[in-house]
């Protein structure tokens, strides 16, 4: 496989349920994020990870944990989730070598998220 | 802080023509890049297009090229000669040296027959 996948595509959970979403980057990249994107509003950063270290958080409901075993895989482990948390998340890489600004950011195809 | 704008929430271009998404950004750093990203109905961003903010001429990737004006702080995505397939959410997104990216509110483009 090539790029970014993600698992699974689409999932339903309930509120009392516990699920994970996994993402994994072939690119050789060193930092990784997950995005939250819901129906008309903008891409919101949830967490960014460089060399497996978390370096952002952005005041992410800890109902959302995340994880990084290594530079190519990323989880995001879901438990007690609200309704108001179906959206698609996203998850991205890039690399951190040279010019820190010049590296892209290549991204997965989502897993749509729906809580019931 | 960084910000990035985009004024148009949707846009409609008639097939073959050509089309200008505007984006601005807010920074105070020397050094960032500028990005556009292309989100089919499906859900995937997909990369179109980088431009460096020391980079002197204009990037152009095949139908997109930006048009960078630096001074204006202003990085305008133009997709040459569109297609029924360029129909998409278009995300203009900035990148820090802190490894943070900002991406704005996105323009939805409708290209018509």
């Amino acid at each position: 496989e090539t790029g970014v996948t993600q698992t699974p595509r689409h999932l339903v959970m309930g509120m009392t349920n516990k699920k994970s979403l996994k993402c994994e980057q072939h690119l050789g990249h060193n930092a990784m994020y997950w995005y939250k994107q819901s129906a008309k509003k903008p891409l919101e950063l949830m967490f960014v990870y460089n060399f497996k270290e978390q370096t952002e958080n952005n005041s992410v409901p800890s109902r959302f944990s995340p994880e990084c075993p290594n530079s190519s895989h990323l989880f995001l482990h879901l438990h007690t989730l609200q309704p108001e948390d179906s959206a698609l998340y996203l998850c991205a890489s890039s690399g951190t070598s040279g010019r820190v600004s010049q590296e892209t950011q290549y991204f997965g195809p989502g897993t749509r998220l729906l809580v019931l | 802080a960084q910000k990035i704008t985009q004024t148009q929430p949707g846009m409609f271009v008639q097939e073959k023509e050509a089309v200008t998404l505007d984006c601005t950004y807010d920074t105070s750093d020397q050094s960032y890049g500028l990005f556009w990203y292309k989100q089919p109905s499906s859900g995937e961003m997909i990369f179109l297009i980088y431009q460096g903010s020391y980079d002197e001429q204009n990037a152009t990737e095949g139908r997109y090229s930006l048009n960078f004006q630096k001074a204006r702080k202003s990085a305008n995505l133009v997709i040459s000669a569109s297609q029924l397939g360029d129909s998409a959410m278009y995300f203009c997104a900035m990148r820090d040296n802190f490894n943070k990216f900002y991406f704005g509110s996105g323009t939805k483009l409708n290209v018509k027959p």
